[in-house]
């Protein structure tokens, strides 16, 4: 069974450009959660999508944004890109969607903003 | 202060020994607790998952939870040096919180040989 599938897994930006961030989830989940990881901020919830809607949001700027698709794909995107938005971006899924379910992770997109 | 408290390490250890991680945490609406490992430049693998209070193992591994005491455990017995990465614990309130968790800052640890 695959696992989650990220795309891109490393990319370079320059301040001020946008980024759109890919994840295949595992086949059949439901549930797209996406996550920053940084090393002064560990991991930090971003939003979670369950049947093409958001149900959650973390305390990120306007910036970040996400949708799902009817398959269950899900793309995240950051527009005017800041220097501190460098980190690993994760993906996970999971079949459910009330918190019971246990989320599995994709490898992460490693973004660099110079 | 933090909703989860992990201890950072480095926690260095020789191959066969007992290790003890631990997490603290504040919100008393937690209700699922996981264990993950994250080797270095990979995305986290989910350990343990557990709900609500009480033991539960698998193999080498036995995560325990403490609700009273807001405390969660993961033992690793007779540690190889394939379990040197860093350990995350991890907890969501399930149902209205949906799938968010909040994670600890991570334990990072050694096996030597």
């Amino acid at each position: 069974k695959a696992g989650v599938t990220q795309t891109p897994r490393y990319l370079i930006k320059t301040r001020g450009q946008q980024v759109t961030l890919s994840c295949s989830p595992i086949s059949g989940h439901r549930s797209v959660s996406w996550y920053q990881q940084t090393p002064g901020q560990g991991l930090q919830f971003l939003f979670e999508y369950f049947s093409e809607t958001q149900r959650n949001k973390g305390n990120f700027p306007g910036r970040f944004s996400g949708r799902q698709f009817s398959n269950s794909r899900s793309e995240m995107n950051v527009s005017t890109l800041e220097l501190g938005d460098s980190a690993l971006y994760l993906c996970a899924s999971s079949l459910k969607g009330s918190g019971a379910g246990e989320l599995f992770f994709g490898e992460g997109s490693r973004l660099t903003v110079l | 202060q933090k909703e989860v408290e992990q201890d950072p390490g480095p926690l260095s250890v020789p191959e066969g020994a007992i290790v003890s991680l631990n997490c603290t945490y504040s919100n008393s609406a937690f209700q699922y607790f996981m264990w993950y490992r994250q080797y270095s430049r990979k995305g986290p693998e989910l350990l343990m998952y557990t709900y609500s209070s009480g033991n539960k193992e698998d193999g080498r591994f036995t995560a325990q939870v403490d609700k009273s005491s807001k405390y969660i455990s993961l033992f690793i017995r007779d540690s190889q040096p394939s379990d040197s990465a860093t350990y995350l614990c991890a907890m969501s309130t399930g149902t209205g919180g949906g799938n968010k968790l909040t994670f600890g800052t991570g334990t990072q640890l050694k096996v030597e040989l």
